[in-house]
């Protein structure tokens, strides 16, 4: 009962430095998104993908890159990490097959860039 | 522009009490509400949701209240447990122009249970 699995835990980057955070899941869910987690501003969506093949921006894609080439993995990458990029990163993924079915979340990347 | 605000960004409760915390939205599109539970070091899990064709969904302690004309819904726990302790998220749904659903949360309250 893996769930949704992220690497690294922890990652420290300098300024200009690139990383790719990895996602996968086993449950053989169609939908997965990245979420961004920073003090007073709650969840923020960056980007998801409704299937393999299929990607979009959320509500905070500037600076990250995505592609989703198997129904198991999303990696998320950071092209030149900056400072503003430091926060807790969240995959999640869910079954689209029932409208609203919730979100199972990963345990978080949390990234520093300095 | 937050369109689901969580105003009470903290929340203490003493052991066996009812805990309720609140979440505020703007957007009328919304139409489908969760709330998600936070423990440090953890992804958020799963807590509790309801459609905006009911006004009450209960699961066990949890009791979920929707009331669409004041775009108000809260999350009543009763009674309190230090298990409870933790970072609850409020989140709302609506569809998109491609009729796929997106999700907003609010930014969160932390409830201290006190034993």
């Amino acid at each position: 009962n893996a769930g949704v699995t992220q690497t690294p835990k922890f990652q420290v980057l300098k300024t200009g430095q690139s990383m790719t955070l990895q996602c996968a899941q086993d449950m053989n869910h169609e939908y997965m998104s990245w979420y961004r987690q920073d003090p007073g501003m709650g969840l923020r969506l960056i980007h998801y993908s409704v299937g393999a093949g299929i990607t979009d921006q959320g509500e905070v894609p500037n600076g990250y890159n995505v592609s989703r080439s198997t129904t198991e993995d999303f990696p998320l990458r950071l092209l030149s990490a900056a400072p503003s990029q430091t926060s807790v990163y969240f995959c999640a993924s869910r079954s689209p097959r029932r409208y609203n079915s919730p979100l199972h979340f990963g345990n978080g990347t949390r990234l520093t860039v300095t | 522009d937050q369109q689901v605000k969580q105003n009470s960004p903290s929340l203490s409760v003493q052991e066996g009490r009812i805990s309720i915390l609140n979440c505020d939205y703007t957007n009328s599109m919304f139409d489908y509400f969760l709330w998600y539970k936070k423990y440090p070091a953890e992804g958020p899990t799963f807590l509790i949701s309801i459609s905006s064709i009911k006004d009450k969904n209960e699961d066990g302690r949890f009791t979920v209240f929707l009331n669409k004309s004041a775009k108000h819904l809260s999350l009543h726990i009763v009674p309190s447990q230090p298990g409870d302790s933790a970072v609850y998220f409020c989140a709302a749904s609506a569809r998109n122009d491609f009729g796929n659903e997106k999700l907003t949360f609010g930014t969160g309250t932390r409830l201290t249970i006190i034993p």
